[in-house]
């Protein structure tokens, strides 16, 4: 049963920490995308890649956000420094336009 | 900008009865629609999607309607059941965005036995 896999699965950190979420995607899914929930604006777009090349990160705040993909089995989503309004829950999706993937989701909390 | 809208936040209905969840978008170049449904301490699963070209699509229990005109889609869930408690997101993509996808807040629905 193929799946998306995010680590770790929890993440308590101080304010000003450096954070690095990751994700596998599903093997010879070509598109990953980054998404965030929070309670007030559902799952929002943080940065989508397709065959490795980042496409679309302009929901990101560039200023402390970094997504990358360093290869096709591993994607990245760094932030640095953190702080207490990046509490969410991060998610990775890979696969098809007809048909997303999720991971199980990481839970940020920046104290 | 929300352009894709779920105004219920929360649902309530009794175990058998229909669910009925909705949805609006606003962006006119969305040719794609799906549903995820998801439970807590989950990542969203598929669930059903529709597209542009169709205006009714079913899979079991699950049926979408979209209304291009309105620019509105729905899901009914007939019946409903217990196990479908979770919270449904609403999402839309279209190819000239490179087919992301674009999601509404979420409707929580409780089904009650």
């Amino acid at each position: 049963d193929a799946r998306v896999t995010q680590t770790p699965r929890h993440k308590v950190t101080e304010m000003g920490q450096e954070v690095t979420m990751r994700c596998q995607p599903i093997l010879g899914h070509n598109t990953v995308f980054w998404y965030r929930q929070t309670m007030m604006q559902g799952l929002e777009l943080l940065a989508y890649f397709r065959n490795r090349a980042p496409l679309d990160d302009s929901g990101m705040p560039k200023d402390r956000f970094s997504a990358e993909m360093p290869d096709a089995t591993l994607a990245t989503l760094k932030i640095q420094p953190s702080e207490p309004r990046d509490s969410a829950v991060y998610f990775c999706a890979s696969g098809s336009p007809y048909g997303y993937t999720f991971g199980s989701g990481t839970r940020l909390t920046v104290v | 900008d929300q352009q894709v809208k779920q105004n219920s936040p929360s649902l309530s209905v009794q175990e058998g009865r229909i669910s009925i969840l909705n949805c609006d978008y606003t962006n006119s170049m969305f040719d794609y629609f799906l549903w995820y449904k998801k439970y807590p301490a989950e990542g969203p699963t598929f669930l059903i999607s529709i597209s542009s070209i169709k205006d009714k699509n079913e899979d079991g229990r699950f049926t979408v309607f979209l209304n291009k005109s309105a620019k509105h889609l729905s899901l009914h869930i007939v019946p409903s059941q217990p196990g479908d408690s979770a919270v449904y997101f609403c999402a839309a993509s279209a190819k000239e965005y490179g087919n992301k996808l674009v999601f509404g807040a979420g409707t929580i629905l409780r089904v009650k036995s």
